[in-house]
């Protein structure tokens, strides 16, 4: 099965700094999308990179595909305490597969320090 | 901006008992799914909807769920007889398109399920 699956599992840095989250999966996916989860709330969409696009940005955010690796970076710029949170990486199939459900990696935990 | 909003937030039940957990998508979507989260582990899939039928189910969800349209705007999840197994947050979430379209899926904030 295709699997999200992020690292590092926890990253803690200085407000400030850069954060980059890594997640690599296992087969052909469609889109490949980027999740937060405040502790205990729901999940916010934050940016989804289909499989022929190599990189986007929004905001402070960017998102990189490697498909030939099957991977998938998030880097956060200028990090904030805001940004503290759990974050996920979520993959569909490939078109024709007939499933349009995400499978989810464990995520990477953030902490933010002020 | 048009956000999945889920009721309850919070639901403690006796082992056995039935629980409606219900959800009101984005207005103009047309793809609703039901995920869940045990406390510490992945999100997991449970079932997809499309046109009033399930499009798609997983190993989980089996003859305790079901899932219903019964009106324009809700979308409910039930669960027949509950199980100690079956504590979790359960995430609804809708899209406009399914699959190549670029199918950004939208989440509520969750509904926690806790069987005692």
């Amino acid at each position: 099965s295709q699997q999200g699956e992020e690292d590092p599992q926890a990253l803690s840095i200085q407000e400030g700094e850069n954060a980059t989250m890594n997640c690599s999966y296992k087969t052909s996916i469609n889109n490949l999308q980027w999740y937060r989860q405040n502790s205990g709330r729901g999940l916010v969409h934050l940016i989804l990179i289909r499989s022929n696009e190599r990189e986007k940005h929004s905001g402070r955010l960017r998102v990189t595909l490697d498909t030939s690796k099957k991977s998938s970076s998030l880097l956060i710029t200028a990090s904030r305490a805001a940004d503290t949170a759990s974050y996920f990486c979520a993959t569909d199939a490939p078109p024709g597969a007939g499933s349009y459900q995400l499978t989810f990696g464990k995520g990477t935990k953030l902490s933010v320090i002020p | 901006e048009p956000e999945v909003t889920q009721t309850p937030s919070h639901q403690v039940t006796q082992m056995g008992q039935e629980v409606i957990l219900r959800c009101v998508p984005i207005s103009n979507h047309l793809y609703f799914y039901w995920y869940r989260q045990i406390l510490g582990q992945k999100v997991e899939f449970l079932v997809s909807f499309y046109n009033n039928e399930i499009s798609e189910k997983s190993e989980i969800f089996d003859d305790q769920f079901s899932v219903e349209r019964p009106d324009g705007s809700n979308f409910t999840l039930k669960i027949r007889s509950t199980k100690l197994e079956d504590s979790a947050m359960y995430f609804c979430a809708s899209s406009g398109t399914g699959g190549f379209f670029g199918n950004t899926i939208y989440f509520g904030e969750g509904s926690w399920l806790t069987v005692v």
